[in-house]
Order: C-alpha cells, then sequence, then structure tokens
C-alpha cells in the first residue's frame, strides 16, 4: 500500500519563475491538501481539494493556484515566484471528509528561489 | 482568527524522563486534535490523534488530553528514549464537516539526553 508521494524532491527556481509540484495522495484517500512550511515554522495550510474543487482555502494569494484529477491526485502552481516562497510544500491526503479524516502528510518538495 | 500556540519551543530532557508540550486554540468549533512527530528533513508523522468527544486517549509511552472548555490539549511522552528526539507539532482541525483543514503549532524541539 504506497503512501502519499510527492513529486520533484527538490527543485530551484528564480525570481518571477512559474513552478507546478505534484502529488498523488494515499491508496483509497480522496481528499488532498497543500500546506507551505517555512523553515523552522509549522505547515501553513494553503488549499485543499476534493471531488475536483477547491473546498477551502488559506491566508495565500491567488499566485497559489490548484488542481485535483480525477485520479486524486493534485498539483500546486506557483506563479511569480518571490523569495519568500521558498519552503517545504508539503501535500497531505484523507479518507472522505464525512469520515474521521485524519491526515497523512508526503514527504513534501523542498523550493528555493533565488 | 484561528490560531493555535504551543509551548515549550524547545524541551531537554533525561532519558527515561517525562517531557510534556502544551496547545492552546482559539477556534471553538475545532473537534480534532492530532500530533505529528517531524524528524530532521522528514514528513510529519502522525502519533496519535484526539477527538473532541474524549478527554484522554493513550498509546504505549504516549498519550494525549483535552480540555475543550479551557481549549487546551497537551502531549505526554513517558520513559523518553533518544529516538523520540525530533519537532512534534500540535494541531487543531474540524472532522466530519465539509472540509478538515489542519491549524499547526509552532512546535516543540524535544531533546532526549542519553
Amino acid at each position: 500500500d504506497a503512501g502519499v508521494t510527492q513529486s520533484p524532491t527538490h527543485l530551484i527556481k528564480t525570481r518571477g519563475q512559474q513552478v507546478t509540484l505534484r502529488c498523488s495522495p494515499k491508496s483509497g484517500h480522496d481528499t488532498v491538501s497543500w500546506y507551505q512550511q517555512a523553515l523552522g515554522q509549522g505547515p501553513q495550510f494553503i488549499f485543499q481539494y476534493y471531488e475536483e474543487e477547491e473546498r477551502q482555502r488559506g491566508n495565500f494569494p491567488d499566485r497559489f493556484s490548484g488542481h485535483q484529477f480525477p485520479n486524486y491526485s493534485s498539483e500546486l502552481n506557483v506563479n511569480a515566484l518571490l523569495l519568500g516562497d521558498s519552503a517545504l510544500y508539503l501535500c497531505a491526503s484523507s479518507s472522505p471528509v464525512w469520515s474521521r479524516g485524519t491526515q497523512y502528510f508526503g514527504p513534501g518538495t523542498r523550493l528555493l528561489v533565488l | 482568527g484561528e490560531n493555535v500556540e504551543q509551548h515549550p519551543s524547545t524541551l531537554s530532557v533525561q532519558e527515561g524522563d517525562s517531557a510534556v508540550i502544551k496547545c492552546t486554540y482559539s477556534d471553538s468549533a475545532s473537534n480534532y486534535f492530532p500530533w505529528y512527530k517531524q524528524e530532521l528533513g522528514k514528513r510529519p508523522q502522525l502519533i496519535i490523534d484526539i477527538r473532541s468527544n474524549v478527554g484522554e486517549k493513550k498509546d504505549q509511552r504516549i498519550a494525549v488530553t483535552l480540555n475543550k472548555t479551557a481549549k487546551h490539549f497537551s502531549l505526554h511522552i513517558t520513559e523518553t528514549q533518544p529516538e523520540d528526539s525530533a519537532v512534534y507539532f500540535c494541531a487543531a482541525g474540524t472532522s466530519g464537516g465539509a472540509t478538515n483543514k489542519l491549524i499547526f503549532g509552532t512546535g516543540t524541539l524535544l531533546a532526549v539526553q542519553p
């Protein structure tokens, strides 16, 4: 039973560029949440996808967007990268929202913006 | 807004001693309180969680207590071992509703001295 997977593991971009991060949920899970974890901080909620729709969004600008595919995998897109976007981006999957909803994290993508 | 405060930020104990980490949440609608352990460079891993219909939950050397009236919850680790050394995050969220985003605390760096 595969856990949550993310790609790529590391990424280096320059200011102004765009980036796409990918996540495959744990088998049997259909809800994907994205979090940003700055160095030395707790994860901060970006948004959550269920049934291919964004269901809830945290306090992040519109430069952050996402998508969920019919197979429940998800992408996080960040446009016009800023230095402050450098962080570990974590994807978490959970079972249907009407059930217990425990979230399991992937290994993350470490993004460095120069 | 929604907020989770976590104390202490660092905790150093001798092997075999107990460790206690405390969190306070602000959103009275929160009904789900997980704890994650994050080792350096790795993903957050769920170690225990508690829901608002119970006041305490134990799993071997780990226990969590919840006081909904005071909006406090705590993690207790007994008989600490060097492999318990990591950053621990508390979180608060809602489960069973439309979404289940998690609000994380700022983390506690636990160092268990052999």
